[in-house]
């Protein structure tokens, strides 16, 4: 089993569709990640989590510690956010990643 | 604001070659993290440093190796290149006293021919 599992792996929505994205950990966690890759492999971190939420515009990062799960939400999804989301975790502040395998967005116009 | 830079872009090189990637981490940030995804595989933790000496080592072949240097920068070098080595290099920085988070280069993207 995966110490980092995201769900769903792939994902096609209609423009304007709230989305979702979930990433669960088996580990002890210092902090998670939500990373966006686009084509080309270009990373942007988009959050970093260690508790409650975080609001960048149209996104919307959560995570519970006590459940070790975390959901990034996008809301009024635009064909631009087409991409691969990541989900990564620091294990205990030793700052090495635990990747998630990425769940590939695309949104339709 | 500045973000992670890194160089070059791209880069083709031939088998046996011998190849350096650099970084620059954001102004003040004292880590750098080096990280390799190959073709649809998952990134995977090489090396990092936190003031210029090396703190963690993952899964950096004997073939490489990195530094850091007095400004900062780290430079990744490769040797003896092979057909495997063919991947994307992110690099990323933090501000380990401050428990920033990590901010990613936009990678190096490397085809070994």
């Amino acid at each position: 089993k995966n110490e980092v599992e995201q769900s769903p792996q792939n994902l096609t929505a209609q423009e304007g569709e709230f989305i979702t994205i979930n990433c669960s950990y088996s580990v002890g966690i210092s902090a998670l990640h939500w990373l966006q890759q686009h084509p080309g492999g270009g990373i942007v971190s988009l959050f970093m989590l260690s508790s409650g939420k975080k609001k960048h515009g149209r996104l919307i990062a959560t995570i519970n510690i006590q459940e070790k799960h975390s959901s990034l939400h996008i809301t009024a999804s635009h064909p631009r956010d087409s991409a691969v989301y990541i989900c990564a975790v620091e294990v205990d502040s030793n700052y090495q990643l635990i990747w998630g395998a990425g769940t590939k967005l695309i949104i339709k116009p | 604001a500045a973000g992670v830079i890194q160089s070059p872009r791209h880069l083709i090189k031939e088998k046996r070659e011998t190849a350096t990637l650099k970084c620059y981490p954001i102004p003040r940030h004292d880590t750098v993290y080096w990280y390799q995804q190959g073709p649809g595989q998952d990134p995977q933790f090489l090396i990092s440093f936190y003031e210029k000496m090396q703190s963690d080592k993952g899964s950096i072949p004997d073939r490489f190796s990195a530094q850091q240097f007095s400004d900062y920068h780290s430079e990744l070098n490769m040797s003896s290149l092979e057909l495997g080595d063919s991947a994307l290099y992110f690099c990323a920085s933090s501000l380990v006293s401050a428990n920033s988070p990590l901010h990613f280069g936009n990678g190096t993207r490397l085809t070994v021919t």
